[in-house]
Order: C-alpha cells, then sequence, then structure tokens
C-alpha cells in the first residue's frame, strides 16, 4: 500500500525557516517524481515544486522560486521540502505527492502537514 | 502563471449530469494533453479522478468522465450521488515546465 507522510510543520515568524519532510513507503520511491502542493486556509490547491526520482531535475512554481528547494534522499525513502524567508501567506497545509508522470498528474497524496506564519 | 478558471459553484439533483469546465490557454490546456481533475471532500487529501484529459485510475467510477476542446477541458458527473458533493480541481502542465490548478469548483447535490 503506498503511503506517504508528512511532518516538519510548525507555528513560525515571518522571515523564519522550515524544512518539511515526507516519508514514502509501499513503491520503489527512486523510481517516481514527487511534487509538493499546497493548501491555504479557505483556498484552493496551489503546485510548488516537483523533483525527478533521481534527483537531477528539480521543478519550481514561480512564487516559490529562490525561496524553497526541494530534495530527496532515496536511500531513506523520503523527500523534502525547505522553506526560507516564509511569509504569512505562505501559511497553508502542504502535501506531497507522488508524481504519475513527473510534473502531469498526481496519484497518491500524503494527508499534509500545516505551516503557521504569524507574529 | 494564472490559475486555470473553473467556476465556484455548480449543483445538481441526484441523477442528473453536471459538467465543470476548466478553462487555460494556449500554453497550457490548450497545449497539451496533460489536464487531470481531483475530488476534495473537507479537511482531507485531494483524490486523483481522471488524468491525461480522458483516463480513470483503477477504482474510479466510471460516472467521471473527461474531455477537452481547445483551452477548456470538462468534467463532466453522470449520475450524481450525494458522495459526489465536494470541491473539484483541475490541473494542466504547462509550457514553463509547471503545473498549475484551476480555482476550484465546488459541487452541490441538492
Amino acid at each position: 500500500e503506498v503511503q506517504l507522510l508528512e511532518s516538519g510543520g510548525d507555528l513560525l515568524q515571518p522571515g523564519g525557516s522550515l524544512r518539511l519532510s515526507c516519508a514514502a513507503s509501499g513503491f520503489t520511491f527512486g523510481g517516481y517524481a514527487m511534487s509538493w502542493v499546497r493548501q491555504a486556509p479557505g483556498k484552493g490547491l496551489e503546485w510548488l515544486s516537483a523533483i525527478s526520482g533521481s534527483g537531477e531535475s528539480t521543478y519550481y512554481a514561480d512564487s516559490v522560486k529562490g525561496r524553497f528547494t526541494v530534495s530527496r534522499d532515496n536511500s531513506k525513502n523520503t523527500l523534502y521540502l525547505q522553506m526560507n524567508s516564509l511569509r504569512a501567506s505562505d501559511t497553508a497545509i502542504y502535501y506531497c505527492a507522488r508524481d504519475g508522470k513527473t510534473v502531469d498528474y498526481f496519484d497518491y497524496w500524503g494527508q499534509g502537514t500545516l505551516v503557521t506564519v504569524s507574529s | 502563471q494564472s490559475a486555470l478558471t473553473q467556476p465556484a459553484s455548480v449543483s445538481g439533483s441526484p441523477g442528473q449530469s453536471i459538467t465543470i469546465s476548466c478553462t487555460g490557454t494556449s500554453s497550457d490546456v490548450g497545449r497539451y494533453n496533460y489536464v487531470s481533475w481531483y475530488l476534495q471532500y473537507p479537511g482531507k487529501a485531494p483524490k486523483l479522478m481522471i488524468y491525461e484529459v480522458t483516463n480513470r485510475p483503477s477504482g474510479v467510477s466510471n460516472r467521471f468522465s473527461g474531455s477537452k476542446s481547445g483551452d477548456t477541458a470538462s468534467l463532466t458527473i453522470s449520475g450524481l450521488q450525494a458522495e459526489d458533493e465536494a470541491d473539484y480541481y483541475c490541473s494542466s502542465y504547462t509550457s514553463s515546465s509547471t503545473l498549475v490548478f484551476g480555482g476550484g469548483t465546488k459541487l452541490t447535490v441538492l
């Protein structure tokens, strides 16, 4: 059974940094691209970033390019999202998702982790 | 990259059919057959319902179907059921090698 479990969400002040993790199980992790998607309270979905199965290729939405960095450790079956210079507008539930095909569609999603940025 | 345009809400009675539109541009929906649809219940993670315009993942009811014409993709739900009441989002790959979602549509089953 495919499982994705995010962790690392927290309450922090503007300007702070945070690293989210997504532990994967039930499939060959390195064989799939992975993405991060967020959802602000009461709002829609926003794709943030993707990384290829090998980790060699990364993709970012303009809204987070230069502030967020996606990475993965295939030996640990774990996906990461390093978030810097956080703003109140980054407050959201952050989901990791498995790409059925790179930056195309997401066939499995985690339950999400909440990041709150507030002074 | 601007969000794809979806109606804020649609409604229908049990047994009826409804269609949700998703309008993009020639740089995303109009250029690629990489449109997907997701269902999301309140407080839950999204669930893939349609991928690459017309394909249904295993386990998704055949009451759900997708199509595309020009810059607009559509999700049709036939034989509407109470359990279909949820938020629906479309997404598309873009010419910038990114992905964009629609703003979401709330489906109400009357």
